[in-house]
């Protein structure tokens, strides 16, 4: 256990729901990161939050929306998706400002769009 | 954009056999970062290389840090079935929060 969890730990939806992805951290963690891994892919970041504020977003479609409450919560929330979306998608957080610049990765959403 | 760009896509060896990733940035990095990701699981950080030329060791593992700081290389003496995953580096230029993985290197070892 690296300290961050997420749920649901699979998802199956369709292309007209709506639903939400939590992460949360508890390590004392000042930023915290939503990633997408597709099979066969790179790690891709989508979103990055500091202090709550959100300070990278990496031309992700509308249809993903964050929202981070507070520095330990993480939230994404799913709209219209298409097929093309699943994949896992990870959490991470990280201590800023210590000298060492690691993430804690949670263990992952797998999300299946039918 | 900043690109980093892993070599091979894939290795099998036999347990035993020596392994080694190489890492390649697009632009140069203010660190480096090495990540493994076990079948079915989530990347777990490995190590972070700062400085140019730096070599640091964990075990089996020797990481290295070009000296124009753009490349990188993990590399594992005498392989276990447990090394088995995908390495990932992921590099950190510009914006600190940012991390920019790899294409990434599947690790299969066999007895």
């Amino acid at each position: 256990e690296t300290g961050v969890t997420q749920t649901p730990r699979h998802l199956v939806m369709g292309m007209t729901n709506k639903k939400s992805l939590k992460c949360e951290q508890h390590l004392g963690h000042n930023a915290m990161y939503w990633y997408k891994q597709s099979a066969k892919k790179p790690l891709e970041l989508m979103f990055v939050y500091n202090f709550k504020e959100q300070t990278e977003n990496n031309s992700v479609p509308s249809r993903f929306s964050p929202e981070c409450p507070n520095s330990s919560h993480l939230f994404l929330h799913l709209h219209t998706l298409q097929p093309e979306d699943s994949a896992l998608y990870l959490c991470a957080s990280r201590k800023a400002g210590q000298g060492r610049d690691e993430q804690f990765f949670g263990p992952g959403t797998r999300l299946t769009v039918l | 954009g900043q690109q980093v760009m892993q070599i091979p896509q894939y290795q099998h060896v036999q347990e035993g056999e020596d392994f080694t990733t190489y890492c390649n940035s697009s632009t140069t990095l203010s660190n480096i970062q090495w990540y493994k990701q076990r079948p079915g699981g989530h990347p777990v950080f490995l190590i972070q290389l700062v400085k140019s030329g730096e070599v640091k060791k964990q075990k089996r593992l020797t990481f290295q840090f070009g000296e124009a700081k753009k490349n990188s290389s993990l590399h594992i003496t005498a392989t276990q079935t447990t090394d088995v995953g995908t390495y990932f580096c992921a590099g950190q230029s510009g914006t600190a929060s940012k991390l920019t993985f790899g294409t990434g290197t599947r690790l299969q070892v066999t007895l």
